[in-house]
């Protein structure tokens, strides 16, 4: 199906354990990027990608990995996860700069 | 760093009635965009705002450009059940990065 897919929808996950939060599109959109969302804060950039091969840092990149070797595919890699991490993880794509944002439908990550 | 402030945080409205949030910034932005996020979705895109003073409708929606650029409006007009939902609003400085607003929660009451 065409759009924009995330998995998991959900994740447990212990303090220090390695994880990896996948997001695939199927529009061939240039630009992809990585929200998470905390009650009090809104969405927060982690980290885009305006191109295979070009990612950039956001607001909070701290403590998170990303690739981008398709133009389809741009996982988050939690290195050594905290339970600051807790949280809801939204990835994004865009055809064009300054275009809205296609979201997906998230993943709900619970570190432990 | 920058900063939306969207209010008000949370609505309680009787069906029918209209609706008005807003968003402020201290920073010019060159596109306001609103969102509506469903429990358990992603947000989708409602308006997209390019242009200082620029008024957009999207059937019951409305959302407006603030000629100073440091804000924006959206109105529902006779809002229904479906309305409920957190809006919100971001902005667009810099290529690639939109900054949100907190969010305002709407309750619709039948």
């Amino acid at each position: 199906d065409a759009g924009i897919t995330q998995s998991p929808r959900y994740k447990i996950t212990e303090t220090g354990r390695q994880v990896t939060l996948m997001c695939h599109q199927t529009w061939s959109h240039s630009y992809m990027f990585w929200y998470r969302q905390d009650l009090g804060h809104g969405l927060r950039l982690i980290y885009y990608s305006a191109a295979a091969d070009i990612t950039d840092k956001g607001e909070v990149p701290d403590g998170y990995v990303v690739s981008r070797s398709k133009t389809e595919n741009f996982p988050l890699t939690l290195e050594s996860a905290t339970r600051s991490q807790t949280s809801v993880y939204f990835c994004a794509s865009s055809e064009k700069m300054g275009l809205g944002y296609t979201f997906g439908s998230g993943t709900r990550l619970t570190v432990v | 760093g920058q900063q939306l402030n969207q209010s008000p945080q949370s609505m309680f409205i009787q069906e029918g009635e209209d609706v008005s949030m807003n968003c402020t910034s201290s920073s010019i932005f060159n596109t306001w965009l609103w969102y509506k996020q469903d429990p358990g979705e992603g947000p989708v895109l409602l308006i997209a705002l390019y242009k200082a003073g620029e008024l957009t409708s999207n059937g019951r929606l409305t959302a407006q450009f603030g000629i100073t650029r440091k804000d924006s409006f959206l109105n529902i007009s006779a809002s229904i059940p479906s309305d409920v939902g957190i809006y919100f609003c971001a902005g667009q400085l810099v290529p690639g990065k939109l900054i949100f607003g907190q969010g305002t929660t709407l309750q619709v009451k039948p």
